[in-house]
């Protein structure tokens, strides 16, 4: 069975602070993706990433980072210089590798990230 | 970019009634998934479809749901009899077909369900 926890219920930060959400996930594949997507007050889903387990390379777009650590199980993601239109629920989810058939996604319960100005 | 379309937006039903949720996936894609997220909860997997079959379920799935693709384009979501705990962020989804794709899932906007 596939698990990610997001321990983090609400996390509110002022503008400009540099603010990381934690991801721990559990699986029994060898081989997984995980993501982060992003859910604003509008309701839709955001995709931001997609990580292959086999590839530890930290990634770096813009003022989001990740850090995945396969040996502690976590995808951590980080947003520097928060802005408001940052206030956002971030999930984060995870998904089996399998080549030719469907990859249903396992998402945490989320984080509500608030930026004030 | 192409995207996937969910239709209606918002859908108001009363307890009992039939509901069809529509949805159109990403024209070359050939996984689809329905997935539930309940005001304030987390996002969760309903069911993926695949060659016009139920791929995998989850336990909320249960007779009261049934998934279609009528046609060539559209995929559907029906619950038979709503009931109160049905209100609830339908969002639809699908994905390509290619073997170690990059492609995540392309998500829809969302349906939101209110039932009365």
């Amino acid at each position: 069975a596939q698990k990610v926890t997001q321990a983090q219920t609400e996390i509110s930060v002022v503008e400009k602070e540099d603010v990381t959400l934690d991801c721990v996930y559990e699986t029994r594949d060898t081989t997984y993706y995980l993501f982060w997507y992003k859910q604003p007050p509008s309701g839709e889903l955001v995709f931001l990433i997609r990580r292959n387990s086999f590839d530890e390379q930290n990634e770096i777009s813009g003022r989001y980072s990740w850090n995945f650590q396969k040996s502690t199980s976590s995808f951590n993601f980080t947003i520097t210089a928060s802005q408001v239109v940052d206030s956002a629920v971030y999930f984060c989810a995870l998904s089996h590798i399998s080549s030719g058939s469907a990859r249903q996604l396992t998402f945490g319960s989320g984080t509500q990230l608030t930026v004030l100005p | 970019e192409p995207e996937v379309t969910q239709t209606p937006s918002h859908q108001v039903t009363q307890m009992g009634q039939e509901v069809i949720l529509r949805c159109v996936p990403i024209s070359n894609h050939l996984y689809f998934y329905w997935y539930r997220q309940i005001l304030g909860q987390k996002v969760e997997f309903l069911v993926s479809f695949y060659n016009n079959e139920i791929s995998e379920k989850s336990e909320i799935f249960d007779d009261q749901f049934s998934v279609e693709r009528p046609d060539g384009s559209n995929f559907t979501l029906k619950i038979r009899s709503t009931k109160l705990e049905d209100s609830a962020m339908y969002f639809c989804a699908s994905s390509p077909p290619f073997r170690g794709s990059n492609q995540p899932q392309h998500f829809g906007d969302g349906t939101r369900l209110s039932i009365l």
